[in-house]
This record gives structure tokens, C-alpha cells and sequence, in this order.
């Protein structure tokens, strides 16, 4: 079964500073993707950055990039020059190739101080 | 990227009634659409996956009965639920994809808040 873990259920950063997000994963396909969802108050669930696991190199995407470890099954977002907008709960996903259904961990709430 | 829609934004109903969920794909034609619930400050629980003029797929622990999903065209989804209690009361996102393999992206509708009285 595939699952996903999300240790830090709060975290803080300071306006224009760097917070790292951390997941784990565990699966047993070969062929999966994994993703960082934003949930802003409004709960529209936003695409935030996606990895393929074939991929080497780790995704960016302008401020948000990510450090994927596929030996260690580990997928952190890295957001940097934070910003007040950037204030969310922030979820891992993963979906693989037999399954294909997003699973998701239980999310981060990410505060931003100014 | 490609708009979700859910209508109701959100509703009220009386316990004991039936309250239909739509969700819409705009611009896009969705093979495959899921379903989710959301309790407060938890994670998103996938409910269901149905793919246009299939039987949706239910997870374990769903009724079917209770929780029933129509995916009768490409743009269009609808979850009922039916004979909501209060504990029915809940966040249900719905989300779309253009195909059935993975490397496509789910766009998520903005959801729709149940509140069973």
C-alpha cells in the first residue's frame, strides 16, 4: 500500500525567508508521481510543484523546488523568499501507475510571520 | 489551467433528505473523476473514482448506496448523498482529469461545505 507521511503538522517562517516542508512516501511501484498541493483558506486545492520518479533532477517552479531523494523515499518542498500569500496548509501526494488515485498526507499548515 | 466547477458552494439541508453535488469540467473533457471528503483541519479521503459511463469505483468504507456518483458525461459528475445524517456533514472536493493515466494533471474544484441539520 502506498502511503504518505507529513511529520510537521505547523510550521513558521518568517516573511522572505526559507522554510523546507518535509514528506515521506513508501510505495511499491516503480512508476509514480509525486506532488505539493497548496490549500489556501478558501480551500481551492492549488498545484504547486510535481516530480516524476523517473526524473533525476529535482522540479522547480519560480520560488518552490523540492529535494527528492527517491533512494530514501523523500520528497521536501523548499519555499523560498516567503510570502505572506504563500500562508496554507500544504499537502504531499503521490500516485502511482497501478493504483492511480492521488494519496495524500495530512498536511502542514505553514504560517508566515511579517 | 483547466477549471473545475462545484455547485452548490455550499448547502443546508434537514436530516433524512437527499442533496445533490455537481462538478463540472470546463474546458476540458474529463475521463476520470474522483471524488473526496474533507473533515476540518484533516487531510483530503478519496470516496470514490468513476470513469465516464463506468460504475464508479468506491473506496473501502464508502457506501455506495449512501454516497452514489454519476459520471454520465465527459464534463460532468454528480454526487448524491442520500438520506444525510449529520455526521454526512463534511467538505466534498471533487476533482478532473483529462485521461486515465497518471502523467495527467488533476484540476480540483473549489468544493462544496454539507451541512446536515
Amino acid at each position: 500500500a502506498q502511503t504518505v507521511t507529513q511529520s510537521q503538522p505547523e510550521m513558521s517562517v518568517q516573511e522572505a525567508e526559507t522554510v523546507t516542508l518535509s514528506c515521506t512516501y513508501d510505495t511499491s511501484e516503480s512508476d509514480y508521481y509525486l506532488f505539493w498541493y497548496k490549500q489556501p483558506p478558501s480551500r481551492q486545492m492549488i498545484l504547486v510543484i510535481r516530480q516524476e520518479a523517473y526524473k533525476q533532477q529535482n522540479a522547480t517552479e519560480n520560488r518552490f523546488s523540492v529535494n527528492f531523494q527517491k533512494a530514501a523515499k523523500s520528497f521536501s518542498l523548499k519555499i523560498s523568499d516567503s510570502q505572506l500569500g504563500d500562508a496554507a496548509m500544504y499537502f504531499c501526494a503521490h500516485v502511482g501507475r497501478s493504483q492511480g488515485n492521488l494519496i495524500f498526507g495530512k498536511g502542514t499548515k505553514l504560517s508566515v510571520k511579517p | 489551467g483547466a477549471v473545475v466547477s462545484q455547485h452548490p458552494s455550499r448547502v443546508i439541508c434537514k436530516s433524512g433528505t437527499s442533496v445533490k453535488i455537481e462538478c463540472r469540467s470546463l474546458d476540458f473533457q474529463a475521463t476520470t473523476m474522483f471524488w473526496y471528503r474533507q473533515f476540518p483541519k484533516q487531510s483530503l479521503m478519496l470516496m470514490a473514482t468513476s470513469n465516464e459511463g463506468s460504475k464508479a469505483t468506491y473506496e473501502q468504507g464508502v457506501e455506495k448506496d449512501k454516497f452514489l456518483i454519476n459520471h454520465a458525461s465527459l464534463t460532468l459528475s454528480t454526487l448524491t448523498v442520500t438520506s444525510a445524517h449529520p455526521e454526512d456533514s463534511s467538505f466534498y472536493i471533487c476533482s478532473a482529469r483529462s485521461g486515465q493515466g497518471i502523467n495527467n494533471e488533476q484540476f480540483f474544484g473549489p468544493g462544496t461545505r454539507l451541512t446536515v441539520l
